[in-house]
């Protein structure tokens, strides 16, 4: 199975600022990388699949990149509603792996 | 507008069986790979199978948490997607969500839509 790790597993923030996290991919998986953001009692919405590619209706100030083994999950500008737990997915094989998740609360 | 509403979650006694559905509306059911994932309480998401679509014989995949225990089916003549649930253990608690699979690159990810999910708790 490929592991990823994400990293911070939590990370505090003030809104306004720039937000940077970490997925790694125990090998390498082309750009089979999917992002979710989740809130509390919540289910998962699709953010970014293809590392980089938007979902549509997901404001542009998220973004994704990496290939490989590495990728990132950028958000600028910080607000409230965006503060929630992210979680990285691999498809590049079975079984399809999450990250641990990423809770990015308020400073 | 894609929907996915699950149902038949409860509580159920460790052994047990529990069938959940998943209703589909707002797209070609027919076409789509359809995905099982579930969150036990304060913990990460869970990737537990999937169902390719007709087009690709509806081949499952599972994970082997569940495999052999679980069984997914779908009836595209009534928009639904099943997850039959059967020799439930205690670490099988869960909110479990359907999604749909999203194409891209000739793979698909879990999932491009979610339902909202339904609570399975194994409990004596």
């Amino acid at each position: 199975d490929i592991q990823m790790t994400q990293s911070p597993s939590s990370l505090s923030a003030y809104v306004g600022d720039r937000v940077t996290i970490t997925c790694r991919a125990s090998q390498g998986i082309s750009n089979y990388l999917a992002w979710f953001q989740q809130k509390p009692g919540k289910a998962p919405k699709s953010l970014i699949y293809g590392a980089s590619s938007l979902q549509s209706g997901v404001p542009s100030k998220f973004s994704g990149s990496g290939s490989g083994t590495d990728f990132t999950l950028t958000i600028d500008s910080l607000q409230p509603e965006d503060f929630a737990t992210y979680y990285c997915q691999q498809y590049k094989s079975y079984p399809l792996t999450f990250g641990g998740g990423t809770k990015v609360e308020i400073k | 507008e894609v929907q996915l509403v699950e149902s038949g979650g409860g509580l159920v006694q460790p052994g047990g069986s529990l069938r959940l559905s998943c209703a589909a509306s707002g797209f070609t059911f027919s076409d789509h790979y359809m995905d099982w994932v579930r969150q036990a309480p304060g913990k990460g998401l869970e990737w537990i199978g999937r169902t390719r679509n007709k087009a690709n014989t509806y081949t499952t995949e599972y994970a082997a948490s569940v495999k052999g225990r679980f069984t997914l089916s779908r009836d595209d003549s009534k928009n639904s997607l099943h997850l039959q649930m059967n020799s439930l253990k205690t670490e099988d608690t869960a909110v479990y969500y359907c999604a749909r699979g999203g194409f891209h690159g000739g793979h698909y990810y879990a999932g491009d839509y979610w339902g909202q999910g339904t609570l399975v708790t194994v409990s004596s």
